[in-house]
């Protein structure tokens, strides 16, 4: 069964701290793999996609590595701000061709920065 | 803002009531994605249209339905709803349907089943 599990599944740290977040994935066969970060009450906003031949990704102070072989990602934010407090979420695209109707959405991990 | 509008905002309603959840997509996206995200629980794919076409089905009960229209924009109809409907409901939309084309999310519609 296709499943992403996300840890933690709350972290809290001060503003300032980097922190990373792990995603477990057994999508198979594996196409990408994505990044969201959800505020409160508001739609995921994307924030990185890697194919399954790309190792890093960053996009400002995210940084997500991906190893297609252990099958694991992370998530790394450098120099944390209060408004990184959000949920963020995993996400595997299967690759069995067709829609992209087939995403698979982890849990998310809930991050709070605190000041 | 990603573009893509949802209405209404909020929605309160009883069991057993119907009601019709509106997306419009991006300017010139051509695909639009459902979504159903429970209190703590991970987003759970609906349905897919592309160009008015279903593409995709996923974990969509025989009580809601969906269609996309000739100017691209979306409803999701909820019938003979229950407590467990209750659940902020996403409406997100894609270019075209590439494997790597990135979704765009709607700000959502949070639906209270009383």
């Amino acid at each position: 069964k296709n499943q992403v599990e996300q840890s933690p599944q709350s972290l809290i740290i001060l503003e300032g701290k980097n922190c990373t977040l792990q995603c477990n994935y057994t999508v198979s066969p594996f196409s990408n793999l994505r990044w969201y970060k959800q505020d409160t009450g508001r739609g995921p906003v994307s924030l990185t996609i890697m194919t399954f031949s790309e190792n890093t990704k960053s996009n400002g102070r995210y940084t997500a590595t991906l190893d297609a072989d252990t099958k694991q990602s992370s998530l790394h934010i450098t120099a944390s701000q209060l408004s990184d407090s959000a949920s963020y979420i995993c996400v595997a695209r299967p690759n069995s061709g067709g829609s992209q109707g087939n995403l698979i959405f982890g849990k998310g991990t809930k991050l709070s920065v605190k000041p | 803002d990603s573009g893509v509008t949802q209405t209404p905002k909020h929605l309160i309603t009883a069991t057993g009531q119907r009601v019709t959840l509106r997306c419009s997509p991006r300017s010139g996206d051509l695909s639009v994605y459902w979504y159903q995200q429970s209190l703590d629980q991970g987003l759970q794919f609906l349905i897919q249209y592309y160009n008015g076409e279903e593409r995709a089905k996923g974990n969509i009960l025989e009580r809601f339905s969906a269609q996309q229209f000739p100017d691209l924009h979306s409803e999701l109809n909820l019938s003979s709803l229950e407590l467990g409907d209750s659940a902020l409901y996403f409406c997100a939309s894609s270019s075209r349907d590439r494997t790597y084309n990135e979704q765009f999310f709607g700000p959502g519609t949070r639906l209270t089943v009383l």
